[in-house]
């Protein structure tokens, strides 16, 4: 079984550039997630995905946008990035429709804005 | 909103004591509890989770413990020992079609050896 996957690990963008990161879901799972997380603080959901639509928004901004591909994996993208926005970014994938209610988290991709 | 609270914030205990975390939760509709692990660089670990038609689960040295009524809910270490050292997380979530997850504000925990 696959686990999963984020790229890049760390990335470092200037205030106002944007940013695209990349998850692969864990295989079998359908639906990936995805949350920011500020050092020393709780992931906070920014949204989810599920057959390739979004399914659910936290409080963030339109300019946190994303895509679900046909395999299921998915791209946060970050337009205009302020410097509140560094932070870890973690995607987590699940099976929807199923029994099961788990989520798993990805390692994290750490993006730092200067 | 939603909201999780989680208390201590920060908890050392000797090796080999137990420890405990305590959250409580704001959305009644809330019926999954997940518990994480973040260790140092990583991304959160699911170590545990319970449903809202449970009271109490144990797997090994790690039980939770669930009160609808007062919607609180705790995580209990056992034993501890020194890889137990980590943040934890609890969380809520109301299980549907965007099952977004709540997270507490998280609990550094340290084993003294």
């Amino acid at each position: 079984e696959t686990g999963v996957t984020q790229s890049p690990t760390h990335l470092i963008k200037t205030r106002g550039q944007q940013v695209t990161l990349r998850c692969s879901s864990q295989s079998g799972h359908n639906t990936v997630s995805w949350y920011q997380q500020a050092l020393g603080q709780g992931p906070q959901f920014i949204f989810q995905y599920y057959r390739e639509e979004e399914n659910g928004r936290g409080n963030f901004p339109p300019r946190f946008s994303g895509l679900q591909f046909p395999n299921y994996s998915s791209e946060l993208n970050v337009n205009a990035l302020e410097l509140d926005d560094s932070a870890l970014y973690l995607c987590a994938s699940s099976q929807s429709g199923g029994a099961s209610y788990e989520q798993y988290f990805g390692p994290g991709t750490r993006l730092t804005v200067t | 909103g939603e909201n999780v609270e989680q208390h201590p914030s920060t908890l050392s205990v000797q090796e080999g004591d137990s420890a405990v975390i305590k959250c409580t939760y704001s959305d009644s509709a809330s019926n999954y509890f997940p518990w994480y692990k973040q260790e140092l660089g990583k991304g959160p670990q699911l170590i545990i989770d319970i449903r809202s038609n449970v009271g109490e689960k144990k797997d090994q040295r790690i039980a939770v413990t669930l009160n609808k009524t007062a919607k609180h809910f705790s995580l209990h270490i056992t034993e501890t020992q020194p890889e137990d050292s980590a943040v934890y997380f609890c969380a809520a979530t109301r299980y549907s079609s965007a099952s977004k997850i709540i997270f507490g504000s998280g609990t550094r925990l340290s084993i003294r050896p």
